[in-house]
């Protein structure tokens, strides 16, 4: 069964630095990884997808990068900004065994404070 | 383009009441996720849609059933509600047919159980 784990739980760090989030699963098997941002209470915005087949993937001041041989997946956010404070979940999609499903972290709470 | 619809977007019901919730997806999606989501937990797939027919499932309790229809909208029936089914529940959904199956995700409803 697939284990998607988050590291760190919780972060909270002053406006302009650059920051990694951990994201790590069991079975490497997996289709793709998709990065989401939830603000509290709210729903999930996807930020980023990697293929399988991919290395990473960017998207403004956000980079997604894939060792699926390893089981792990950062994201990188350059520069916080206060508006960045928000959980952000991993998801792992499996491959092959007819199951579309993702697995989801338990998500890095994020505090950037000013 | 508009995003993946919910309704209601609260919902307050008793013990042992039931209670529908709406999904609509994105235009031309032809698959839908729910999933359910307790304070401060990751989301938890209940079950899954494909052009219709259920495709997955996954911890949906014997008291909930859900269902798609003709226009691709699902609803989520929950009966005999318990307190522990206070949570936000999220719909998704993703185009099968595309090969990177991403999933956009509603902005969930609330549901209180008192």
């Amino acid at each position: 069964k697939q284990e998607v784990t988050q590291i760190p739980a919780a972060l909270s760090v002053p406006e302009g630095e650059n920051l990694v989030l951990n994201c790590s699963f069991t079975d490497s098997a997996i289709y793709n990884l998709q990065w989401f941002r939830q603000d509290p209470g709210k729903g999930l915005t996807s930020l980023l997808l990697i293929q399988s087949s991919q290395r990473e993937q960017t998207s403004g001041r956000l980079n997604a990068s894939l060792d699926k041989s390893s089981g792990r997946s950062t994201l990188y956010i350059a520069a916080s900004q206060p508006g960045d404070s928000a959980t952000y979940l991993c998801a792992v999609r499996p491959l092959g065994g007819g199951s579309y499903i993702p697995t989801f972290g338990r998500g890095t709470s994020l505090i950037v404070h000013p | 383009a508009a995003g993946v619809i919910q309704s209601p977007r609260h919902l307050i019901k008793e013990k042992r009441e039931t209670a529908t919730l709406k999904c609509y997806p994105i235009s031309r999606h032809d698959t839908v996720y729910w999933y359910q989501q307790g304070p401060g937990q990751d989301p938890q797939f209940l079950i899954s849609f494909y052009e219709k027919m259920q495709s997955d499932k996954g911890s949906i309790p014997d008291r909930f059933s859900a269902q798609q229809f003709s226009d691709y909208h699902s609803e989520l029936n929950m009966s005999s509600l318990e307190l522990g089914d206070s949570a936000l529940y999220f719909c998704a959904s993703s185009l099968r047919g595309w090969e990177d199956y991403e999933q956009y995700f509603g902005p969930g409803t609330r549901l209180t159980v008192t």
